[in-house]
């Protein structure tokens, strides 16, 4: 079956630029969670969505938003981006909730300049 | 809160021998704990997991088993491969996927 999507793969934006990222999740898996993976950081919880509820936040400033469709495709959205903000963006998808672990999409990288 | 500890690397091993990667959780109650591996450019891949106390994970020659006792999830293999060259991260579930720093492992032929 067909895995994590997510698209693009790379995107190069600039600071104060707002960009959105998707993410298509394992068909029948209604989990879509969002990570950001840095050098410096490693991986940090973004959001966590399920059937198109926010179920679970980190500790990211307001800019960082997403929202679930009702085919669980996901989004997420940076508004007024920071040279900070420079990541790889992971998404990941799971039936329910994470003690069956996570498939994980590729990533999208961004870099902001 | 709940958290993962792992050795820090990089880890240098020649081809054929023995890995362990080290990881200890701190935890209220008995979470899930798993060990992904991310391979270069790409995303993260499940590779093993345990949900309760003395569960032992394996998958492609690699295993860990879940102390309790020890607050512990250790990663072994008992002969690598270049192709397991690669960032090996541990997590528990928290109840979101919480992950170790990443051990970077290298293989030598």
């Amino acid at each position: 079956k067909a895995g994590v999507t997510q698209t693009p793969r790379y995107l190069i934006k600039t600071r104060g630029q707002q960009v959105t990222l998707s993410c298509s999740p394992i068909s029948g898996h209604r989990s879509v969670s969002w990570y950001q993976q840095t050098p410096g950081q490693g991986l940090q919880f973004l959001f966590e969505y399920f059937s198109e509820t926010q179920r679970n936040k980190g500790n990211f400033p307001g800019r960082f938003s997403g929202r679930q469709f009702s085919n669980s495709r996901s989004e997420m959205n940076v508004s007024t981006l920071e040279l900070g903000d420079s990541a790889l963006y992971l998404c990941a998808s799971s039936l329910g909730d994470s003690t069956s672990g996570y498939t994980f999409g590729s990533g999208t990288r961004l870099t902001v300049v | 809160g709940n958290s993962v500890t792992q050795m820090e690397g990089p880890v240098t091993l020649s081809e054929e021998a023995f890995l362990t990667i080290n990881c200890t959780y701190t935890a209220t109650g008995y979470p899930s704990l798993f060990w992904y591996v991310q391979y270069p450019g790409e995303g993260l891949q499940l590779l093993l997991k345990a949900t309760k106390a003395d569960d032992k994970g394996s998958n492609k020659g690699f295993e860990a088993t879940y102390r309790k006792e020890t607050t512990s999830f250790h990663l072994e293999k008992g002969s690598v491969q270049v192709s397991d060259s690669a960032v090996y991260f541990c997590a528990l579930s928290d109840p979101n996927m919480r992950f170790g720093a990443g051990t970077r492992l290298t293989v030598k032929p």
